[in-house]
């Protein structure tokens, strides 16, 4: 059973556009919810988290909307950038232990 | 300050041997897990050790194992390797067992 599932598989967007990744998660028990972006060859690396206690964080470009309910959260990217291009994975977990969605190829188009 | 660094970079065995992986954390990092990356996927958790303690372990066999050594570095060993065990193989530190983690750059392991 997939604990984490994410949407789209892969996303194009023209450069100044907004990029939208969804995430739905299970386990009520989850109080992490972090993003993190990878590029080829490089390991994950963390842009933004929040937890259950917040329905929006903004970092620069970067805003998390949660919504505790629904068990669903979602990464908004502002002002799309070529060097965005990267895939991005959402997870979540509770004590460190982290479940990963299956993740977001995004092409960002000059 | 250094990222987290993992040896070696790159690896290829043979079926039925024996691998062993290296971490070290950020300096000042106590908590260290291991993730399982299978090429398209998103990483799979393995391991957590926190306080030179194992915390929680994956959905993985027996033929996964780790400890955390008192500078707080960390090996992940696999025995019997089969040819799914291929896949790059990431650690992964927090200052505290619920922060987020800071990856490092893998080890990709080629199982032939």
């Amino acid at each position: 059973q997939q604990q984490v599932k994410q949407s789209p598989q892969s996303l194009i967007v023209q450069k100044g556009g907004i990029s939208i990744i969804n995430c739905a998660y299970e386990n009520t028990a989850f109080d992490y919810f972090p993003w993190y972006q990878q590029f080829p060859g490089k390991g994950p690396a963390l842009l933004i988290a929040i937890r259950p206690d917040v329905s929006e964080k903004k970092e620069g470009r970067f805003t998390i909307s949660f919504n505790k309910s629904a068990k669903q959260f979602s990464l908004h990217i502002m002002d799309s950038q070529p060097g965005d291009s990267a895939t991005y994975f959402c997870a979540a977990g509770f004590r460190g232990q982290f479940y990963f969605g299956t993740g977001t190829s995004l092409t960002v188009i000059p | 300050d250094a990222g987290v660094t993992q040896s070696p970079t790159h690896l290829i065995k043979t079926r039925g041997q024996q691998v062993t992986l290296r971490c070290s954390p950020i300096s000042g990092h106590k908590s260290v897990s291991w993730y399982q990356q299978v090429l398209g996927q998103g990483p799979q958790f393995i391991f957590q050790y926190y306080e030179k303690e194992e915390r929680g372990r994956g959905n993985f066999p027996d033929r996964f194992s780790a400890r955390q050594f008192p500078n707080y570095s960390s090996e992940l060993n696999v025995n019997a390797l089969l040819l799914g065990d291929s896949a790059l193989y990431l650690c992964a530190s927090s200052l505290y067992r619920a922060d987020g983690y800071t990856f490092g750059s893998g080890t990709r392991l080629t199982v032939v």
